[in-house]
């Protein structure tokens, strides 16, 4: 099946500082990826939706000038955690949809996580 | 009204059993279905699509029905291994996750 590394996989930093979480599809090419993030025991929530060469659509209640999304490429999409605070803190995930038209488009394929731990 | 609402759960069930999760879900302009298992600090992962003339994957077996707007997923002869979060999935034009429902197999 397809396969989405994520990196890091894990990260601690002081308040204030910026993170950034890169996401790759391997050995597909995705048009579509998606920013996700879970608090402990809680669902997934989609932040963004992050398009090749276009801008991130986000969800109602997420500051896009907190959360940049950068999708350049069809294999890479980062999320930049700006001036990260405790609040934060939480497992990010995104996942990538292969291209339209093919019989698994609507299943997304997620990476690994990041746990991310702001001090 | 959650756009995907799923049992509370927890279900706590010994090896062997059968155990049954609903899900139903508010957008009757859904296009795709699904179940994810999610292990503790892990990613999502995928469980089986779900058809209307519903689908079988060895001990799982998914249902859904459009009328209703409603989806299941039973697990016969549970294992120990079978112990996860089981997350109902709606895609559209969106994708949404339901808060999931926690499975705890015991010996």
């Amino acid at each position: 099946g397809a396969v989405v590394s994520q990196h890091p996989s894990r990260v601690i930093c002081k308040s204030g500082t910026s993170v950034k979480i890169e996401c790759r599809s391997l050995d597909f090419q995705a048009t579509t990826m998606f920013w996700y993030r879970q608090f402990p025991k809680q669902s997934l929530m989609l932040m963004a939706t992050s398009n090749e060469g276009s801008k991130a659509t986000y969800e109602q209640g997420v500051e896009k000038d907190k959360f940049l999304i950068n999708h350049a490429s069809l294999t890479l999409s980062t999320l930049t955690v700006t001036s990260a605070h405790p609040e934060d803190s939480s497992f990010y995930i995104c996942s990538a949809r292969d291209r339209p038209g093919l019989k698994n488009y609507n299943e997304q394929f997620f990476g690994p996580g990041t746990r991310l731990t702001v001090l | 009204r959650k756009e995907v609402e799923q049992d509370p759960g927890p279900f706590n069930v010994p090896e062997g059993a059968t155990v049954a999760f609903n899900c139903t879900y508010s957008n009757s302009a859904s296009q795709s279905f699904f179940w994810y298992r999610q292990d503790c600090r892990k990613e999502p992962k995928l469980l089986m699509s779900v058809y209307s003339s519903g689908n079988e994957d060895g001990r799982f077996t998914a249902q859904l029905n459009r009328a209703s707007q409603y989806i299941s997923l039973l697990i016969r002869d549970s294992k120990l291994s079978d112990s996860a979060t089981y997350l109902c999935v709606v895609g559209g034009f969106k994708t949404i996750f339901g808060a999931g429902t926690r499975l705890f197999v015991k010996a």
